[in-house]
């Protein structure tokens, strides 16, 4: 099984310009998230989707879209990329919700907005 | 609001004995997780604690008292291979994970 992918590894934008991040998971999770992560900052989640066809806002969605037309795949989009949007982007999954419920994470995308 | 603490930074010797500590405030609380994140990489899971008390695996251990908000890593033995971030998040009383910003731990030989 390889777990949760991401694609791409890397990415050089330039402010205005569109991209999509794409994350497939193989472990039928219901729960999937996308996160950023900062330099001395926690991670912090974009949005998430609870299953197939449903997606949710999480502490910092504001110029990011998402789409979770398949259980496996949960795409980010940026339609408008901004220099504030240089991070290290992280999607995870999970089995369902709960209490115990550990989350397993992609190995990332590093993006720089010019 | 919401709130995870935790140092920045830690050094530690090679086969010595060190503690994370964890201070949260946050609405509700599920559970509490550490992750580890070696630079570059993808966090990957410690442990869970959820009930007051010391949970064992292996070299590490993790501590929880709910009613001081507090929670501790313990690794044993460090090897050069534990170096890396030690991310300490908590579960709210919506299910979310609220993370801390990480403490990056040096092991020196």
């Amino acid at each position: 099984n390889a777990g949760v992918t991401q694609t791409p590894k890397f990415r050089v934008l330039k402010t205005g310009q569109s991209m999509t991040l794409l994350c497939a998971q193989d472990m039928n999770h219901e729960y999937m998230y996308w996160y950023r992560q900062d330099p001395g900052m926690g991670l912090r989640l974009i949005h998430y989707s609870v299953g197939e066809g449903t997606t949710a806002k999480g502490e910092v969605p504001d110029g990011y879209n998402v789409s979770r037309l398949k259980k496996q795949n949960f795409l980010l989009g940026l339609e408008s990329a901004a220099p504030s949007q240089t991070s290290v982007y992280f999607c995870a999954s999970s089995e369902l919700e709960g209490q115990y419920n550990e989350q397993f994470f992609g190995p990332g995308t590093r993006l720089t907005v010019l | 609001g919401q709130n995870i603490d935790q140092p920045t930074e830690m050094t530690a010797t090679e086969g010595a004995i060190v503690q994370i500590n964890c201070t949260y405030q946050t609405s509700g609380f599920n559970g509490l997780f550490w992750y580890q994140q070696h630079a570059g990489e993808a966090p990957t899971f410690l442990s869970y604690n959820v009930l007051d008390g010391l949970e064992e695996k292996g070299r590490f251990s993790s501590f929880l008292s709910r009613s001081k908000g507090y929670s501790y890593l313990l690794l044993k033995e460090l090897q050069m291979k534990d170096s890396a971030s030690y991310l300490c998040a908590v579960k709210d009383s919506n299910y979310q994970l609220i993370w801390g910003a990480g403490t990056k731990l040096i092991i020196k030989p």
